[in-house]
């Protein structure tokens, strides 16, 4: 069965460093997503990107964060400069369709120090 | 906004006992509706989805859930839970065809399954 596939799955950094989160999209799918989930609490909504560019944003997904599909395969989520609050779980979700099945990876958790 | 409302943080179930978790919504138009499994240390698992028609649907692993306009929620059930089913249920709620794919989650249900 075809996948979200998700890289690092595990990372941690110092406070102020740059993290980039990589996902693999299934084949064809057009839309992509990233989520997040902090321990404990529920998975919120952090971006949508179609077509090479973001579609809507959260509150959340601030100047901090960038998203972009530099090779046409991996869908990535940097962040600029981490602080101890952007430690969580990062999710990836596609879809081959507008209201389509949202298929999540398994995620990236992310710890800040 | 829209929002979801699980109002149990935390449920314990006998295995082959029958199972609801609950899920309240609030949105302003006819929501899209779906409930995740995650399992620990999984990704999200989409157990099932309402979007029109029989209000009633039924997903995978045997869940089944309702959509109950009137009440506004969702809940999800199985008849008889197995101890592979312990795991973290949410429930979330999305748009018409633009929107459907952002989703607002709820907080989640912990299920855990005694032998």
């Amino acid at each position: 069965e075809p996948e979200v596939t998700q890289t690092p799955s595990h990372q941690v950094t110092q406070m102020g460093q740059e993290v980039i989160l990589r996902c693999v999209p299934i084949s064809n799918h057009l839309y992509f997503y990233w989520y997040r989930q902090i321990l404990g609490q529920k998975v919120e909504f952090l971006v949508s990107f179609y077509n090479n560019e973001i579609s809507e944003k959260s509150e959340i997904f601030d100047d901090q964060f960038s998203v972009e599909r530099p090779d046409g395969s991996n869908f990535t989520l940097k962040i600029r400069s981490t602080k101890l609050e952007d430690s969580a779980m990062y999710f990836c979700a596609t879809t081959d369709r507008l209201g389509g099945e949202l298929f999540f990876g398994e995620g990236s958790r992310l710890t800040v120090l | 906004a829209q929002s979801v409302t699980q109002p149990d943080i935390h449920i314990t179930v006998s295995e082959g006992a029958s199972l609801e978790l609950r899920c309240n919504y609030s949105y302003g138009a006819t929501p899209y509706l779906f409930w995740y499994v995650q399992s620990p240390g999984q990704g999200l698992q989409l157990l099932l989805k309402y979007f029109s028609g029989d209000t009633l649907v039924q997903g995978i692993k045997g869940f089944e859930a309702e959509f109950k306009r009137s009440q506004s929620s969702f809940n999800l059930r199985k008849p008889s839970v197995h101890w592979s089913d312990a795991a973290e249920y949410f429930c979330a709620v999305g748009g018409p065809t633009g929107t459907a794919s952002k989703l607002t989650f709820g907080t989640g249900t912990r299920l855990q399954v005694t032998l």
